[in-house]
């Protein structure tokens, strides 16, 4: 167990539907990152968020946004889903925003995305 | 903007063969930090090592060892004696330390199949 916890493991749904992917940080982190992995891209950043608020955005759709709340669990949500969509998505924890200090970044199992 | 290269997109060997994976970087900070992940079948990121931009030296774990050369910005990762168990998707990833915001940024991965 990483540390950082995922929910749901998989999802499938179909085109047009909108879904909510969820991540608890690491204990003490306060910096979340989202990635989507597709199937012949690698790990493409979507967005950084540091204690609530917003740091970095990275190739996120429109149809995509997220936010990280009080207790600094994050929410990526996708809408209008396309076939495109599916991927494989994980969130990321680090206690600073992005200098690599500590442990540097620890990442959660993932959310495998399918639609349909 | 940083970017990391890794040339090589499937690499295959025979077990016990040493392997060499190449991981190429572009950055302009000063300050920067090094990462290598592997992704078992199983799809989970593996934090293997993290390397700062003032230490040169050669790291070695157990039948790991890193090549940090920052004449010509590369950071290889080296598998001695391969085993089947190797057999994944390996990332190198680099994070800009200077501006502080920058979130990692992943190489598109070599996948290494270790043949018994």
């Amino acid at each position: 167990d990483s540390g950082v916890t995922q929910t749901p493991k998989h999802l499938i749904t179909a085109t047009g539907q909108r879904v909510t992917l969820r991540c608890s940080p690491r204990s003490g982190d306060l910096s979340v990152y989202w990635y989507q992995q597709s199937l012949d891209q690698g790990l493409q950043f979507l967005i950084q968020y540091y204690n609530g608020e917003e740091r970095a955005k990275g190739n996120i759709l429109e149809r995509f946004s997220a936010q990280q709340f009080p207790d600094l669990h994050s929410e990526l949500n996708l809408s209008s889903l396309e076939l495109g969509d599916s991927a494989l998505y994980f969130c990321a924890s680090s206690v600073v925003p992005a200098t690599g200090q500590g442990d540097g970044y620890t990442f959660g199992s993932g959310t495998r995305l399918t639609v349909v | 903007a940083q970017k990391v290269t890794q040339a090589q997109t499937e690499i295959s060997v025979v077990e016990k063969e040493d392997v060499t994976l190449d991981c190429v970087y572009e950055t302009r900070d000063t300050t920067y930090y090094l990462f290598w992940y592997k992704q078992p079948p199983s799809g989970e990121l593996v934090f293997l090592i993290r390397r700062n931009s003032f230490d040169e030296q050669n790291e070695i774990s157990g039948r790991y060892s890193w090549n940090f050369q920052k004449s010509t910005s590369s950071f290889n990762f080296t598998i001695t004696a391969s085993q089947v168990v190797d057999s994944a998707v390996y990332f190198c990833a680099l994070s800009e330390a200077n501006s502080g915001n920058t979130p990692l940024v992943f190489g598109k991965g070599t996948r290494l199949s270790v043949i018994a």
